[in-house]
């Protein structure tokens, strides 16, 4: 089975600060993980994804995430927020075998406050 | 940037009633999904594809039905619309690959209120 721990459910940061989105995961196999963010009124768009090659992942609009096994951790950070980044978050992992079953977090909304 | 369509953006029906979302890639993805979201939930899987002719139920027991009959098309239908199925409804899509990586990319969501 495999699960996925948002910490937070909300987060505010203030503009130009970092911004940092944890997100935990547990799985029995080498997992797949994803960073995905919706804004109001749409569909999830893909920020990143780590699909083991580099630890440290680089995804769009300047965010990035690093994949820690010892912790079981993939945070979503970016150095310096801006107002365009609030929205919702969701971390999501994946066994990448099968049918392919992704298990979604409960989301992070990230508030960015001028 | 992935192409996929949803249609209706925003549907209000009264009980009762039989409403069809529809959802189009052009992408020409093997695997289609049925997701259900609502405020501070995990989205909820109720139905994916493999193929054409290929359905199945997901983890989330729906009360609607889906069809697979060409590549791009996943229509989710529910035959008698009740308050509970007020929600948001989003459709994926998502290459097969040899190795088994995929990623899901997302329709813009089919919010849906029934009276």
């Amino acid at each position: 089975a495999q699960s996925v721990t948002q910490l937070g459910s909300h987060v505010s940061v203030s503009e130009g600060a970092l911004v940092l989105l944890r997100c935990n995961y547990s799985s029995s196999v080498p997992p797949y993980l994803f960073w995905y963010v919706q804004y109001p009124n749409q569909g999830l768009q893909l920020l990143l994804k780590y699909t083991s090659a580099a630890t440290l992942v680089k995804g769009i609009n300047g965010f990035e995430a690093e994949f820690k096994k010892s912790e079981t951790s993939f945070h979503l950070t970016k150095p310096s927020a801006h107002m365009s980044d609030a929205a919702e978050y969701f971390c999501a992992v994946s066994d990448g075998r099968g049918y392919q079953k992704v298990t979604f977090g409960t989301g992070t909304k990230l508030q960015v406050i001028p | 940037e992935a192409d996929i369509y949803q249609t209706p953006r925003y549907l209000v029906i009264g009980t009762g009633k039989k409403i069809t979302l529809e959802c189009s890639q052009t992408m020409g993805h093997d695997k289609m999904y049925w997701y259900q979201q609502d405020p501070g939930m995990e989205l909820h899987l109720i139905h994916y594809s493999y193929g054409v002719n290929s359905t199945e139920k997901g983890d989330l027991s729906s009360e609607s039905t889906v069809s697979r009959i060409r590549t791009e098309h996943f229509p989710l239908t529910l035959e008698s619309a009740r308050p509970s199925h007020t929600s948001q409804y989003l459709c994926a899509s998502a290459r097969r690959t040899r190795t088994g990586q995929e990623t899901q990319y997302f329709g813009p969501g089919t919010r849906l209120l029934v009276l």
